[in-house]
This record gives structure tokens, sequence and C-alpha cells, in this order.
């Protein structure tokens, strides 16, 4: 059992590239998140799906974009990094909304 | 939003010491949790609770909601103990809240 799967780990963008984070969880889990952490910080949220379908943006919404592909997959993309984009961002779902989280582990973008 | 605020910031101890780490919340919540983050980056379930005690070996966790507060124990320190610890909270549709993290290092 996985849980929940991030690809790349690792990544370094040219300011201006796209690209997109790919997460799958195995736990059929109906609610899925994208976060990211900067240095010194705790977890601050980009956008999450609430169920297959959905999505709805968090408190850092501005310069993703995120698809629900299917109730395992959702993805994260960035259309033009920016330096201010690098960070390291993790995936993160849960069965309902009152139930433990479960994270993937992380990825590190850095943006140049 | 909820506003949440962990305590100490920092806190340096060594081995086999005791510690106790606090998480205070703004508003009344139904989702709680404690992740230990360590040294490669990795956040690890501690404990989901959003009331009451749970122990797990030398760690235990008590959330008291109605005071909007919830404690991590650590007991007999270890190396691998070290990292930053968070507290996360939600409420309803919300979804979790980070705090700002507790650092703990652990000396031989």
């Amino acid at each position: 059992n996985a849980g929940v799967t991030q690809t790349p780990k690792f990544q370094v963008l040219k300011t201006g590239q796209s690209m997109t984070l790919q997460c799958a969880q195995d736990m059929n889990h109906n609610s899925m998140y994208w976060y990211r952490q900067d240095p010194g910080m705790g977890l601050r949220l980009i956008y999450y799906s609430a169920s297959e379908g959905t999505t709805d943006k968090g408190e850092v919404p501005n310069g993703y974009n995120v698809s629900r592909l299917n109730k395992r997959e959702f993805s994260l993309r960035l259309e033009s990094a920016a330096p201010s984009q690098t960070s390291v961002y993790f995936c993160a779902s849960r069965a309902t909304l009152n139930t433990e989280a479960f994270f993937g582990q992380g990825t590190r973008l850095t943006v140049v | 939003g909820i506003q949440v605020e962990q305590s100490p910031p920092d806190l340096i101890l060594q081995e086999g010491a005791n510690s106790t780490l606090r998480c205070n919340f703004s508003d009344s919540v139904n989702n709680l949790q404690w992740f230990h983050q360590n040294p490669w980056g990795q956040l690890i379930n501690l404990f989901y609770i959003p009331s009451g005690t749970k122990q797990n070996g030398r760690l235990s966790a008590t959330t008291v909601a109605t005071e909007r507060y919830s404690l991590l124990y650590i007991s007999s320190s270890q190396t691998t103990d070290s990292g930053v610890y968070f507290c996360a909270v939600g409420k309803g549709a919300q979804k979790l809240v980070f705090g700002q993290g507790t650092r703990l290092t652990i000396n031989p």
C-alpha cells in the first residue's frame, strides 16, 4: 500500500517554463489537497478537491491550476514558473472532511 | 479563518529529557492532527485527535476542544525525535490549517 505518491521528487525550472506535478493516492479517498511549504514555515493550501469532479482555491492559488483527473489523481500545474514559486510542494488526501489526512513525500521545486 | 499558534518555536533538549509542545487555535474545530517533519522533510502522522487523549509509545497527546488547545508530550527523548512538529486544525468543510511548527533538537 503506497499511500500518497508524488512525482517528481525534485525539479529545477527556468523562469517562464511550465510543468505539472503529479499526485496519486491508492486509499480510495474522496478529498485531495495541494500545499506548499516555504523555508521555516508551515504548510499553506494552494488548491483542494473535496470530491471527484470538484476543485476549489485555497489560501495561495495565484500562478497555479489543478485538475482532478479521477478519484485517484490530482495534478498541480505551473503555467509560467516564477522564482517566488520555489518551494516544497506536498499533496495530501483524506477519506472525508473529518478524518485523518495523509501526505506524500513532497516535491522540491527550484525556479531559477 | 482559523489561526493556529504553536509554542515554543524552538526547543533544544538532551537525550532522555521530556517535553511538552502546545498548539492553540482561535475557533472550535472538529479536526486536529499532529505531524512530525523529519530532517529529510517527510511529514509523519503522529495523532488524529480532535478531542480527548491518545498515547503511542513515548508520545501522547491531549486536546481540550472547549478551551481551544492541544498538547503533545514526548517522554525520554531520543535523537531520532529531532525535527519540526506541526499541529494542523480544521472546522466543518474547512481545510487543514497548519501552525508554524516547533523545531525540536535532541542532543546526544
